[in-house]
């Protein structure tokens, strides 16, 4: 158990709709991280928070957004699905003092898109 | 050219032998280099963290790292049927944003 926690475990919608995606992170942690799980991609950066603030982004789609909460937790939303965006999304989270990256990861959200 | 080429292929050995799995990448500015094992349906955990290049060991995983090369390896001795797993390598420079291969599926046979 990594410390990480992710809600809910599975999630089935149709296309059009919009989902919300939570992540707890270790305590003590700052930093959160969001990552999408496909088969054909692989793990992907989407976005990162360092104590509420943002601070990178990689490949996430205008459709999806996120934020970091005063209590560190995190949302992931996205919206306007598509059949596509059926994958598995992983938050991650690390200290995030200087030189130190390990992340560590909760145990996802499986997302299915009907 | 992708950022971090690890070859996707299966991987099958008897229990007890030694498993080789390596990456390859091209980001110059990469210094931090991790190993993570993902079980079917789980999130992936952490095994070897290593920074800039050398050899790690923990156990039977030793992790190595040639940033000349831009090549890493992790090798498993004494392999068990526990050590069947995806084995996914993963790095990152100064920005925090891991970059991951694609993964090694690898399978102990008992």
């Amino acid at each position: 158990d990594s410390g990480v926690t992710q809600t809910p475990k599975h999630l089935i919608t149709a296309t059009g709709q919009r989902v919300t995606l939570r992540c707890s992170p270790r305590s003590g942690d700052l930093s959160v991280y969001w990552y999408q799980q496909s088969l054909d991609q692989g793990l992907q950066f989407l976005i990162h928070y360092y104590n509420g603030e943002e601070r990178a982004k990689g490949n996430i789609l205008e459709r999806f957004s996120a934020q970091q909460f005063p209590d560190l937790h995190s949302e992931l939303n996205l919206s306007s699905l598509e059949l596509g965006d059926s994958a598995l999304y992983f938050c991650a989270s690390s200290e995030r003092r200087a030189g130190k990256n390990e992340q560590f990861f909760g145990p996802g959200t499986r997302l299915t898109v009907l | 050219q992708k950022e971090v080429e690890q070859d996707p292929g299966p991987l099958s050995v008897p229990e007890g032998a030694i498993v080789s799995l390596n990456c390859t990448y091209s980001n110059s500015a990469f210094q931090y280099f991790m190993w993570y094992r993902q079980y079917s349906r789980k999130g992936p955990e952490l095994l070897m963290y290593t920074y800039s290049s050398g050899n790690k060991e923990d156990g039977r995983f030793t992790a190595q790292v040639d940033k000349s090369s831009k090549y890493i390896s992790l090798f498993i001795r004494d392999s068990q049927p526990s050590d069947s797993a995806t084995y996914l390598c993963a790095m990152s420079g100064g920005n925090n944003r891991l970059a991951f291969g694609k993964g090694n599926q690898v399978v102990v046979i008992p």
